[in-house]
């Protein structure tokens, strides 16, 4: 079992520009996370998925949007590359819903926009 | 409001220190806490949690008690080794709602030998 992967490990934008952020996971989880890691701020989630087909708002979701592809993917996307969004993002996947599930997360992709 | 409020860091501890690294929360309804681990170049992994009041967390020789009167989650572990040098988060997830996760800014600890 690999977990949870993530591509890719390292990009730098420019700002203005595009990309999408790629997870999977291995473990038939219904729930999958996306969360940034800045210094001084602890994790803070963008966005999540409770279960395949759904999507739902975290806590800072400006700037960002998500696909749930199938149960296994959940992707997500910058529009139009800010310097605020450099930051470490990281991916996770739980069982199901609600946070006494454990979260499983990947190696993290660190984004820095010029 | 949620919130999770963690000890400054960094913590710098000689091999077979103990170890506190104190937490403090503020939550809606009743929240299960966490304490998760990140290891350098890694992501995070859970490392204990408690889901009622007075329950205690262990794992790997770390503990933490779930103290509702205190609304406190403290991390301790009596004699530390260089291999538990990395971020400790605690965390907590209020159980209403989104159900979803809310984080410390995370204490970075090194041991040396």
């Amino acid at each position: 079992n690999a977990g949870v992967t993530q591509t890719p490990k390292f990009q730098v934008l420019k700002t203005g520009q595009s990309m999408t952020l790629q997870c999977a996971q291995d473990m038939n989880h219904n729930s999958m996370y996306w969360y940034r890691q800045d210094p001084g701020m602890g994790l803070r989630l963008i966005y999540y998925s409770a279960s395949e087909g759904t999507t739902d708002k975290g806590e800072v979701p400006n700037g960002y949007n998500v696909s749930r592809l199938n149960k296994r993917e959940f992707s997500l996307r910058l529009e139009s590359a800010a310097p605020s969004q450099t930051s470490v993002y990281f991916c996770a996947s739980s069982l199901d819903k609600g946070g006494y599930n454990e979260q499983f997360f990947g190696p993290g992709t660190r984004l820095t926009v010029l | 409001g949620n919130s999770v409020t963690q000890m400054e860091g960094p913590v710098t501890l000689s091999e077979e220190a103990f170890l506190t690294i104190n937490c403090t929360y503020t939550a809606t309804g009743y929240p299960s806490l966490f304490w998760y681990v990140q290891y350098p170049g890694e992501g995070l992994q859970l490392l204990l949690k408690a889901t009622k009041a007075d329950d205690k967390g262990s794992n790997k020789g770390f503990e933490a008690t779930y103290r509702k009167e205190t609304t406190s989650f403290h991390l301790e572990k009596g004699s530390v080794q260089v291999s538990d040098s990395a971020v400790y988060f605690c965390a907590l997830s209020d159980q209403t709602g989104a159900n979803n996760l809310f984080f410390g800014t995370g204490t970075r600890l090194t041991v040396i030998p």
